[in-house]
């Protein structure tokens, strides 16, 4: 069962529109978690990361996330995107998922961010 | 420090052969990982190590197997190559401690084809 989801494969806006990339997270255990950003044929680049204490994180590029323990989601926020931002946008937690007792870290499925002129 | 490097960054092979897939890193990172990212699919964990000599299977182990015999490599192993193993590799380690635990550096990618 996948321990990282995110809903949205593609999401389309239009510049200088507000955006929010989904993510859930399903484990028992507390688990840290991370934003990566993928832009076309280049590695993955850490956007941000929630390991403890506020639950609203601010990253690179405008981005931030809140840690939502009641509903288990990492949402990702941008309040004006620019075409610049058009990449793919990876949700990971890292944690004991599953029935292993070893921390690993787990990625969603990723969500394309495509802003339009 | 070179990070995180990987080799060979562009493969060819045939369906039933074999090779491995090298991976250093020069941070003294404890935690190193094996992903392979296929379109839709995201980054899947193949194969991750929290340290030498410990090794553990990720969600598609089939097919793979790797060893860590020192802190500083991480080879992924092929044994009998399949078309489904046609894919991107990455390679990431990590501290498992401290304020930039977990925060994985990436290495550059291959991109292997089976054919």
């Amino acid at each position: 069962a996948q321990s990282v989801t995110q809903l949205d494969s593609q999401v389309p806006v239009f510049e200088e529109a507000p955006v929010e990339l989904r993510c859930n997270y399903s484990s028992s255990v507390s688990v840290y978690l991370f934003w990566y950003v993928q832009y076309p044929n280049q590695g993955l680049q850490l956007l941000l990361k929630y390991l403890s204490g506020s639950t609203l994180v601010k990253g690179i590029n405008g981005f931030e996330a809140e840690f939502n323990k009641s509903q288990t989601s990492f949402p990702l926020r941008k309040p004006s995107v620019h075409i610049r931002d058009t990449a793919e946008y990876f949700c990971a937690g890292w944690g004991c998922f599953g029935s292993s007792n070893t921390g690993k870290l787990i990625f969603g499925q990723g969500t394309t961010l495509q802003v339009k002129p | 420090n070179a990070g995180v490097t990987q080799t060979p960054k562009f493969q060819v092979l045939k369906t039933g052969q074999s090779m491995t897939l090298q991976c250093a890193q020069d941070m003294n990172h404890e935690y190193m990982s094996w992903y392979r990212q296929d379109p839709g699919m995201g980054l899947r964990l193949i194969h991750y190590s929290v340290g030498a000599g410990i090794t553990d299977q990720g969600e598609v182990p089939n097919g793979y197997n790797v060893s860590r015999s020192t802190t500083e490599d991480f080879p992924l192993r092929l044994l009998s190559a399949a078309p489904s193993q046609t894919s991107v590799y990455f390679c990431a380690s990590s501290y498992l401690t401290g304020t930039a635990g977990y925060e994985q550096y990436f290495g550059p990618g291959t991109r292997l084809t089976v054919t």
